[in-house]
């Protein structure tokens, strides 16, 4: 247990729908940062945040944003999904901003139908 | 263009050989270079670091080797064991300012047969 937490563990819906994922990061973390997993790009790196502030964008749609709240958890949002959304998005925490490893979720499974 | 390449072919391997994993890139200048092991439908754990001026770095049956002129970095598991089997990703720590990002490669699937 990386004692990153993530959820919904699961979730199913339709194309044009707006989905939030939280995030919960390892006690003392202060890094969170945003990946998603499909079978044909791999592991893609989205967005970090650093105490509340973003501080590296990645591939990261339009239609795609996240924050980070005081508490430090992390929420990424979709809209206008597609059915390409559909993947495996993973959250990460570290204690630094950079130069360091990564704890990772569990992730949540998004399928767009 | 940037790169990173693993072999994409799943290495097969006997219980109790030393199972070699590759990592390659081009057009990058990593500060780090990591690996994380992945086993299906869960997240990376991670494993090793290594910086760019240490050339080799080991954890227990792990080894890790990093030579930035090739660009290339190699990944040893001696003895290894039915549960070493799971996918290896190698991972470059991109740092720019006070910005950094980890660019995973595709990840080498590793099977290791009793």
């Amino acid at each position: 247990d990386s004692g990153v937490t993530q959820t919904p563990k699961h979730l199913i819906t339709a194309t044009g729908q707006r989905v939030t994922l939280r995030c919960s990061p390892r006690s003392g973390d202060l890094s969170v940062y945003w990946y998603q997993q499909s079978l044909d790009q791999g592991l893609q790196f989205l967005i970090q945040y650093y105490n509340g502030e973003e501080r590296a964008k990645g591939n990261i749609l339009e239609r795609f944003s996240a924050q980070q709240f005081p508490d430090l958890h992390s929420e990424l949002n979709l809209s206008s999904l597609e059915l390409g959304d559909s993947a495996l998005y993973f959250c990460a925490s570290s204690d630094r901003d950079i130069y360091n490893e990564q704890f990772f979720g569990p992730g949540t499974r998004l399928t767009v139908l | 263009s940037q790169k990173i390449e693993q072999n994409s072919e799943a290495l097969n391997i006997q219980e109790g050989k030393t199972a070699t994993l590759t990592c390659n890139y081009t057009n990058y200048s990593p500060a780090y270079l990591q690996w994380y092991r992945q086993d299906p439908g869960r997240g990376p754990v991670f494993l090793l670091l290594i910086r760019e001026n240490e050339k080799e770095k080991r954890k227990e049956r792990l080894k890790v080797t990093f030579d930035t002129t090739l660009k290339q970095s190699l990944f040893h598991i001696t003895a290894s064991q039915p549960a070493d089997s799971a996918t290896y990703l190698c991972a470059l720590d991109i740092v720019a300012g006070n910005t950094g990002k980890l660019i995973f490669g595709q990840g080498t699937t590793l099977q290791v047969k009793p």
